[in-house]
């Protein structure tokens, strides 16, 4: 079974702070995502990433940063939380779209970020 | 533009009734459709995926989704629903390369006993 893990849960910021999500996948998945949840919205794509250091803007990338020095992490960094970036951060994983077949995402638990 | 629409933002249904969920997209080539459901304080875990073949597509716990392309619809359905069902479940289309996906806003399940 394809794992993907994310370091908290919960985290609660202060305005102004620099901000670290971690996500973690255990099956060599060359893509990797980082969305955002808020209510009414679905999910919307910040980043994502189909390599080793390589990034790609989402929908809605302003206010984040992302990082991916290895194959297995993918870092979503906010240099300076606001209170409009509280809101429930999803990680994701994915095999390459290979044929032009799209293949399926894989999802971590999610962690709920609150900036004070 | 890439688009997916779930018209219904809550549904409630009575436990043992049948269920359908609304989604339609907006996708200029051939679409990959996806359902995906979200438990309270959960990740969202993958219900059935369409991308080709059969127009009807079974998934696990007893969903299934019929594509129909004259009408840009994958909806999503339950023959008997239980208490265990209540979830927010999302649609979503793949859109371009790198395994991209477009979401609904989510379809918010109730179940009364």
């Amino acid at each position: 079974d394809v794992k993907v893990t994310q370091s908290s849960r919960y985290l609660v910021k202060r305005t102004g702070e620099k901000v670290f999500l971690e996500c973690v996948q255990d099956m060599d998945h060359e893509n990797m995502f980082w969305y955002r949840q808020d209510p009414g919205l679905g999910l919307r794509l910040i980043y994502f990433s189909y390599d080793v250091k390589m990034k790609e803007k989402g929908d809605i990338p302003e206010g984040y940063s992302v990082s991916r020095e290895k194959k297995e992490r993918f870092s979503l960094i906010l240099e300076s939380a606001s209170t409009n970036q509280t809101s429930m951060y999803l990680c994701a994983s994915s095999l390459p779209r290979l044929a032009g077949v799209a293949d399926t995402q894989y999802f971590g638990p999610g962690t709920r970020l609150t900036v004070l | 533009a890439q688009s997916v629409t779930q018209p219904d933002i809550h549904i409630t249904v009575s436990e043992g009734a049948s269920l359908e969920l609304r989604c339609n997209y907006s996708y200029g080539a051939t679409p990959y459709l996806f359902w995906y459901v979200q438990s309270p304080g959960q990740g969202l875990q993958l219900l059935l995926k369409y991308f080709s073949g059969d127009t009807l597509v079974q998934g696990i716990k007893g969903f299934e989704a019929e594509f129909k392309r004259s009408q840009s619809s994958f909806n999503l359905r339950k023959p008997s629903v239980h208490w265990s069902d209540a979830a927010e479940y999302f649609c979503a289309v793949g859109a371009g390369g790198y395994n991209k996906l477009i979401f609904g806003a989510g379809t918010r399940l109730a179940v009364h006993p």
